[in-house]
């Protein structure tokens, strides 16, 4: 069985703190992605990966930045915390897919409290 | 960019069926997917349509109609255990990562 594992499950940081949301998965994906998760507006991705050291961004990638030194590893940084970065956080990996579909594989998530 | 729309909250009875509806407006288009979530759980993978028709997955089935634009999930013989939030979500092909858009969920209460 795949498994993703991020690093905590609650997180409560200060406006202004530069925060670290780690995902460690041992399955040998090539691709790793960040989503966040808000009532009503499912997941959104952030940023995604698809090799080690590239990373490309999402749909809300403002205020964030990531790092994929190795390959079963992408870490989520928020350069300077704002409360609106409140939120669940949810890392996922797969494999490329190609012409099929390749199921992403999600992390129990973290809930981060900017406060 | 790509835009996905799903019903917010669907109440059933324990045994019945429900049909959860998703359409989708996008730039790209290489197959629909939908997750479950439990409160608290992680988003799991249920079934994925990359062609027109309908996809069987036990109790579950998955339908596309590319033309339309829109999908469904069914979702038969309702259990208390499927009391959840259903995604539907676009994949948008692997030059772009694989990576999929979600819909903004529905919440499936099933009472008995």
């Amino acid at each position: 069985d795949v498994k993703v594992t991020q690093s905590s499950r609650y997180l409560v940081k200060r406006t202004g703190e530069k925060v670290f949301l780690e995902c460690v998965q041992d399955m040998d994906h090539e691709n790793m992605f960040w989503y966040r998760q808000d009532p009503g507006l499912g997941l959104r991705l952030i940023y995604f990966s698809y090799d080690v050291k590239m990373k490309e961004k999402g749909d809300i990638p403002e205020g964030y930045s990531v790092s994929r030194e190795k390959k079963e590893r992408f870490s989520l940084i928020l350069e300077s915390a704002s409360t609106n970065q409140t939120s669940m956080y949810l890392c996922a990996s797969s494999t490329p897919g190609g012409q099929y579909n390749s199921p992403l594989h999600f992390g129990n998530g973290t809930r981060l409290t900017v406060t | 960019g790509q835009s996905l729309e799903q019903p917010s909250e669907v109440t059933a009875v324990e045994g019945a069926i429900v049909q959860i509806n998703c359409t989708y407006q996008t730039s790209g288009f290489y197959g629909l997917s939908w997750y479950q979530q439990h409160d608290g759980g992680a988003p799991t993978f249920l079934s994925y349509n990359g062609l027109d028709g309908l996809e069987e997955t036990g109790r579950f089935s998955s339908f596309l109609s590319r033309s339309d634009s829109y999908g469904y999930l069914l979702l038969q013989e309702l259990q208390m255990k499927d009391s959840a939030s259903y995604f539907c979500a676009v994949r948008e092909g692997p030059a772009a990562g694989n990576k999929l858009t979600f819909g903004g969920g529905t919440r499936v209460l099933v009472k008995p």
